[in-house]
């Protein structure tokens, strides 16, 4: 069965700092990895997601992501956190199987401090 | 605006009644999804239908069900409510949803909140 890892509940960051949102997953099989955004009182956004290829997806709004393979990792990064920024961020995983879906990590609560 | 939509936005109601939550799925999308965000449980799926057929089983309820209509809208009953149904229920929808389009993206709607008294 798979499963994702959020490290860390709360981040807090400012304005112009590098933001990094911690993912770790388990997968028994090749994982589909995404990073979603929700706003407050809004549904959830696709910020990136990796499939095949190429390890470091870039997302909208400036954010990336790298799939580290041996360390079942798919961090979320910014270079330079922005106000707009502030959201919770979810990071998802889909390893295929008959049960198809996706597994969500708890999310992460992203505040930006001017 | 991700095409979408729910209703109602918000519910208010009482333990042991019924409710039906709806959505419509973007234009062209055959794949609804149903997820429910709680405090305590997380984001957690419920179930997918494509077009027209139960797909994926998640860790939906005897208590719910859901079905997906000849024009793809989907509703998700809830009954014999309980205080700890009270949570943002989503709906998705992508363009296929089977096995090669697992990758496809799922677009949210903006939610139904569920208020259990």
């Amino acid at each position: 069965a798979q499963s994702v890892t959020q490290l860390g509940s709360h981040v807090s960051v400012s304005e112009g700092a590098l933001v990094l949102l911690r993912c770790n997953y388990s997968s028994s099989v090749p994982p589909y990895l995404f990073w979603y955004v929700q706003y407050p009182n809004q549904g959830l956004q696709l910020l990136l997601k990796y499939t095949t290829g190429a390890t470091l997806v870039k997302g909208i709004n400036g954010f990336e992501a790298e799939f580290k393979k041996s360390e079942t990792s798919f961090h979320l990064t910014k270079p330079s956190a922005h106000m707009s920024d502030a959201a919770e961020y979810f990071c998802a995983v889909f390893s295929g199987g008959s049960n198809y879906k996706l597994t969500f990590g708890k999310g992460t609560l992203l505040t930006v401090n001017p | 605006d991700s095409g979408v939509t729910q209703t109602p936005k918000h519910l208010i109601t009482a333990t042991g009644q019924r409710v039906t939550l709806r959505c419509s799925p973007r234009s062209g999308d055959l794949s609804v999804y149903w997820y429910q965000q709680s405090l305590d449980q997380g984001l957690q799926f419920l179930i997918q239908y494509y077009n027209g057929e139960e797909r994926a089983k998640g860790n939906i309820l005897e208590r719910f069900s859901a079905q997906q209509f000849p024009d793809l809208h989907s509703e998700l009953n809830l009954s014999s409510l309980e205080l700890g149904d009270s949570a943002l229920y989503f709906c998705a929808s992508s363009v296929s949803g089977t096995r090669v389009g697992v990758t496809d993206t799922q677009y949210f709607g903006p939610g139904t909140r569920l208020t259990v008294l």
